[in-house]
């Protein structure tokens, strides 16, 4: 069955620090997403990116994030400049075309990476 | 604004007891969708169901069934005779209908521990 990977699974960083989070979507897929998931607390969109380019985003997705398709398989979410509250568990998701036909399109997601900054 | 409101944290009960989860949502959408995905131990998230607000027959599938009141705002889940394999954190979302259903909202999720 297709899956949504992501790479690293845990990455630990000093605050300050970049940060590259990756992911390949599922192949046919023409949405891609990033979720949050603060430890204990719930998942929460950061945005989503179509036909290369962001098409919605979070008051949370603010200029320390970034995200983009380099070579049409990965996707890829960076953060400039890490701080404490970034540490949280980033969820990777791509869906098939993403309600353009009126339906709210069923997400798939990956394993998640999870992120520490001290 | 959207909500999605999961009361119970957390809950347990042995095998083959069966258990309803709760999700009680907020929208301002007249066309909607809400799901139930779940994030077992190994972390990803897992899509177990796709409701629309125009289509308020309840469903069965297996041991899932799902209950949805627009009356009340209300889309329950239920696991009829739990399995140890069920135990993992269940989320009720509602996507955002404007930009095209992009935006989930997630709720806090429960926690279902099935004791063997």
């Amino acid at each position: 069955e297709p899956e949504v990977t992501q790479t690293p699974s845990h990455q630990v960083t000093q605050m300050g620090q970049e940060v590259i989070l990756r992911c390949v979507p599922i192949s046919n897929h023409l949405y891609f997403y990033w979720y949050r998931q603060i430890l204990g607390q719930k998942v929460e969109f950061l945005v989503s990116f179509y036909n290369n380019e962001i098409s919605e985003k979070s008051e949370i997705f603010d200029d320390q994030f970034s995200v983009e398709r380099p070579d049409g398989s990965n996707f890829t979410l960076k953060i400039r400049s890490t701080k404490l509250e970034d540490s949280a568990m980033y969820f990777c998701a791509s869906s098939e075309v993403g309600g353009r036909f009126g339906q709210a399109n069923v997400l798939t997601f990956g394993a998640g990476s999870r992120l520490t900054v001290l | 604004a959207q909500k999605v409101t999961q009361a119970q944290t957390e809950i347990s009960v042995v095998e083959k007891e069966d258990v309803t989860l709760d999700c009680v949502y907020e929208t301002r959408d007249t066309t909607y969708y809400l799901f139930w995905y779940k994030q077992p131990p190994s972390g990803e998230l897992v899509f177990l169901i796709r409701r629309n607000s125009f289509d308020e027959q309840n469903e069965i599938s297996g041991r899932y069934s799902w209950n949805f009141q627009k009356s009340t705002s209300s889309f329950n889940f239920t696991i009829t005779a739990s399995q140890v394999v069920d135990s993992a954190v269940y989320f009720c979302a509602l996507p955002m209908n404007s930009g095209g259903y992009q935006k989930v909202t997630f709720g806090t999720g429960t926690k279902l521990q099935v004791i063997p």
